[in-house]
């Protein structure tokens, strides 16, 4: 089972800041939180992850709170491309690996 | 630029004939995994292979198998499709198992079973 839960869907005007959030609250210390998204008809592409510190790339930020329980995600000028379902995922240890699984996710549709 | 590559990207089987989906990866990852998504549902992991070593998900059904005759490419074969098992196929990759990994996600093959 996953180990996330997020809102199942979400809208944002375009060029406004889309915030995406997380709870992960059985996370352990040392597991790392990803995004990923998936447009629709698409695999799922790789956004950020991070462990503790906020993180920041050219697609977005990563805003993980200092009990490491929730985190957010930013996409900070939404496009009608980054309309897509938004998972956010802490992986599953399974004998001795760690396998990521996904939850439900959050739909996020950008309006003009 | 490399990549995950799956083909077909839509595939039609009739029920109960054998059907096999591809992936290949020119990223040199030792993991390839195998998911299933149905519709408006979170991907699903059926199995995954670090190296040649197999792991299979405790709750995939044994209609589906999978080959990794070398790195770069892995097979999932359904042996007699079911109308349920129409879904979306992804094919994904890391480096490793460890828990700061990334995964690369093929563009899926769609089964469409008639």
């Amino acid at each position: 089972d996953a180990k996330t839960t997020q809102p199942p869907s979400m809208d944002c005007a375009e060029g406004r800041a889309a915030n995406l959030p997380c709870n992960h609250s059985t996370i352990s210390g040392n597991e790392y939180v990803y995004w990923y998204r998936q447009i629709h008809s698409q695999g799922p592409q790789y956004i950020i992850h991070g462990l503790k510190n906020n993180e920041t790339n050219e697609m977005a930020s990563l805003i993980i709170t200092e009990d490491r329980k929730s985190s957010t995600l930013i996409l900070p000028h939404a496009t009608l491309r980054d309309t897509a379902v938004y998972y956010c995922i802490v992986r599953a240890r399974s004998r001795g690996s760690y396998i990521p699984t996904f939850g439900r996710g959050t739909s996020l549709i950008v309006h003009p | 630029d490399a990549m995950v590559i799956q083909n077909p990207r839509y595939q039609v089987t009739q029920f109960g004939k054998p059907v096999t989906l591809s992936c290949s990866q020119t990223l040199n990852h030792n993991v390839m995994y195998w998911y299933q998504q149905k519709s408006s549902q979170a991907p699903k992991l059926l199995f995954h292979y670090y190296d040649k070593d197999f792991n299979n998900e405790a709750d995939t059904p044994d209609n589906f198998q999978s080959r990794r005759p070398n790195t770069s490419f892995c097979f999932l074969d359904i042996r007699s499709p079911g109308l349920g098992d129409a879904a979306m196929y992804l094919c994904a990759t890391s480096r490793g198992l460890a828990d700061e990994e990334t995964q690369y996600f093929g563009p899926g093959t769609r089964l469409l079973v008639l």
